[in-house]
């Protein structure tokens, strides 16, 4: 069956810091992969997407996501977190049909 | 181009009532889908139409009817609410090709 993991339900970070969120799948083959933002009370945002090619995307947001295939994962980082990005970032996949992760919430300490 | 739209932004409904949900796109997608979304659960879908005139069902269709009534326009009907409903419902549209998802600012429902 198609899945897509997150395991980290909750992640703080200083504002400055890196971030890496994680983000696993399994998938008879690789799916398209997607990360999507959303603050509170919003709906979601598309941050970036991978279908093929460069295993390493750039997205909106100062934010980019690696792809890598031995791992069954699609990581996205950001270099340096600023506390706009307090939010629910979703991973989701596309084989057959559409599968989100259960989501991961970051807040930023000032 | 305003995307995907959804109406209302906020229900409350009291155990047994019925109503309906509404969703527009203005993208030309053909694809369409309704999701709710409840806390630790990420999104889960209810329903999709992969064109005008078709709809099939997804995780969580129970409870739960939809209508593709044009290209634009995909519906989702709650026929008799119960508290398990309460959620924020979501709306999307998809591009053909490559199936990015474009969701609508979210419908939330209590049921009381």
């Amino acid at each position: 069956a198609q899945s897509v993991t997150q395991p980290d339900i909750h992640i703080t970070v200083s504002e400055g810091a890196s971030l890496e969120l994680r983000c696993n799948y399994s998938y008879g083959a690789t799916p398209y992969l997607f990360w999507y933002v959303q603050s509170p009370g919003q709906g979601l945002q598309l941050l970036l997407k991978y279908f093929s090619g460069d295993t390493l995307v750039q997205g909106i947001k100062g934010f980019e996501a690696e792809f890598k295939r031995s791992q069954s994962s699609f990581n996205l980082r950001k270099p340096s977190v600023h506390w706009s990005d307090a939010a629910e970032y979703f991973c989701a996949g596309y084989g057959q049909n559409f599968v989100f992760g259960p989501g991961t919430r970051l807040s930023v300490l000032p | 181009n305003a995307g995907v739209t959804q109406t209302p932004k906020f229900q409350v409904l009291k155990t047994g009532q019925s109503m309906t949900l509404q969703c527009a796109q203005d993208m030309n997608h053909n694809s369409m889908y309704w999701y709710r979304q409840d806390p630790g659960m990420g999104l889960r879908l209810i329903y999709y139409s992969a064109s005008e005139g078709t709809t099939d069902k997804g995780e969580v269709p129970n409870g739960y009817n939809v209508s593709r009534l044009n290209k634009r326009e995909f519906s989702l009907r709650l026929e008799s609410a119960a508290p398990s409903q309460t959620s924020v419902y979501f709306c999307a549209s998809s591009e053909p090709g490559t199936d990015t998802q474009y969701f609508g600012p979210g419908t939330r429902l209590t049921v009381l």
